[in-house]
């Protein structure tokens, strides 16, 4: 079975540019979340999307947002970069009624903002 | 404000032996705890997890150790493989049900 998956790998843009990143989560998973991982730190949340439905959300700002399709794939937007949004940003699917032990996650795209 | 510490970046040890990833919370309302690995280039991994009804959780070579009263946890890694060289990373539920993570210790097992 495929695992999540996270498109585009790597990106690079400029400062005060647009960027869309995009996930499918594992097949049957309705729960998706997003993180940033900046260089020497942990993963930290953004948000968490179920049944197309924003669950939660971290300490960012509104620069950052996101949906879910009926799919259950997944968008993260990010406008007016800032150098500090470099990071690589991770998304995790779960299965329906798991605890969040039971997240899986993608392997990452990495965003380097000049 | 880091919830969630990891206060060695880095850990080395010999193959066979032993590998012990410290982790300490500050608040007392988290009630269960994860170890996450991850390899360059791939997403972390579920290791091991512990609730806080307990003290101890074990896993083949893998063992989660948890003392409530100093708000600390371990990760007992026995014998210590070349293959388990990567960044460990802890995590904790916080009262919103959200996983917060600690920064990371990179383990390498030298052969």
């Amino acid at each position: 079975d495929a695992g999540v998956t996270q498109s585009p790998t790597h990106l690079i843009k400029t400062r005060g540019q647009h960027v869309t990143l995009r996930c499918s989560p594992i097949s049957g998973h309705k729960s998706v979340s997003w993180y940033q991982q900046v260089l020497g730190q942990g993963p930290q949340f953004i948000f968490q999307y179920y049944e197309k439905e924003e669950r939660g959300r971290g300490n960012f700002p509104d620069r950052f947002s996101a949906r879910q399709f009926p799919n259950y794939s997944s968008e993260l937007n990010v406008n007016a970069l800032l150098l500090g949004d470099s990071a690589l940003y991770l998304c995790a699917s779960s299965p329906p009624g798991a605890r969040d032990n039971e997240q899986f996650f993608g392997p990452g795209t990495r965003l380097t903002v000049l | 404000d880091q919830q969630v510490k990891q206060n060695s970046p880095s850990l080395s040890v010999q193959e066979g032996r032993i590998s012990i990833l410290n982790c300490d919370y500050t608040n007392s309302m988290f009630d269960y705890f994860l170890w996450y690995k991850k390899y360059p280039a791939e997403g972390p991994t579920f290791l091991i997890s512990i609730s806080s009804i307990k003290d101890k959780n074990e896993d083949g070579r893998f063992t989660v150790f948890l003392n409530k009263s100093a708000k600390h946890l371990s990760l007992h890694i026995v014998p210590s493989q070349p293959g388990d060289s990567a960044v460990y990373f802890c995590a904790a539920y916080n009262q919103g049900g959200k996983l917060i993570f600690g920064q990371g210790t990179e383990l390498s097992v030298k052969p």
